[in-house]
């Protein structure tokens, strides 16, 4: 059973960069046809998509926030990565990392979020 | 980029009540479509992928159903555990995805 688990440091100050790690229990992030992706959710607010990687190290990032936003993996340990610069307090936020899994569904190949870490509350203050 | 509304935003119903919370796209997604449920303090969880198919261990009491712009997630009769929030996913897009604003679902 794969599990994730975000991990990082739970106050950031403002314009420094938020860093995350993901890691993957369960099973190699290497194995299968998945993505792997970063979510956000502000206190009371809805889901904010943030980027995702391939274990190739391609990656797609939210237009919104792409000028900020670098993910990374490291199959060696099983891990993935956010890093978002410049941060403020509209960054605060908990912070999902989530697996992109591709289904086949009638010959076409539809993607979902279909494992998620617990989130982890980032908040954004001096 | 792709928009997705979500009506109602919140919504009242008793144990027993079927229920159809709605989704539209701001431009043709297909069946690019899921449905997740969300409780206070945890992560999201995977019900319906590809508009209409079942994630594997969700109770068959939830349904979804649509293609192009507009879908519907049902649940057919309200169980306690049900009552949560709901959010629609647009995965038509390969470059991004966006989610609807949820709606919550409350105990009458």
């Amino acid at each position: 059973q794969v599990q994730l688990q975000e991990s990082g440091p739970g106050l950031v100050k403002p314009s420094q960069t938020l860093s995350l790690t993901c890691t993957v229990s369960g099973g190699s992030i290497s194995s299968g046809s998945y993505y792997w992706s970063w979510i956000r959710q502000p206190a009371g607010k809805g889901l904010e998509w943030i980027g995702r990687i391939y274990t190739s190290g391609s990656t797609n990032y939210n237009p919104s926030l792409k000028s900020r936003v670098t993910i990374s993996v490291d199959t060696s340990k099983n891990q993935f990565s956010l890093k978002l610069s410049s941060v403020t307090a509209a960054d605060t936020a908990v912070y999902y990392c989530a697996r992109d899994r591709y289904y086949d569904s009638s010959g076409y190949y539809y993607i979902a979020f279909d494992i998620w870490g617990q989130g982890t509350m980032v908040t954004v203050s001096s | 980029d792709i928009q997705m509304t979500q009506s109602p935003s919140s919504l009242s119903a008793s144990v027993g009540d079927r229920v159809t919370i709605t989704c539209r796209a701001s431009q043709s997604i297909s069946s690019y479509l899921n449905w997740y449920q969300q409780k206070p303090g945890k992560a999201p969880k995977l019900l319906i992928y590809a508009a209409s198919s079942l994630q594997s261990g969700v109770p068959s009491r939830f349904s979804g159903s649509g293609s192009g712009t507009d879908f519907t997630l049902t649940i057919s009769s309200l169980q306690p555990e049900d009552f949560a929030t709901y959010y629609c996913q647009q995965s038509y897009s390969t470059l991004t995805s966006t989610f609807g604003q949820g709606t919550k679902l409350e105990i009458k």
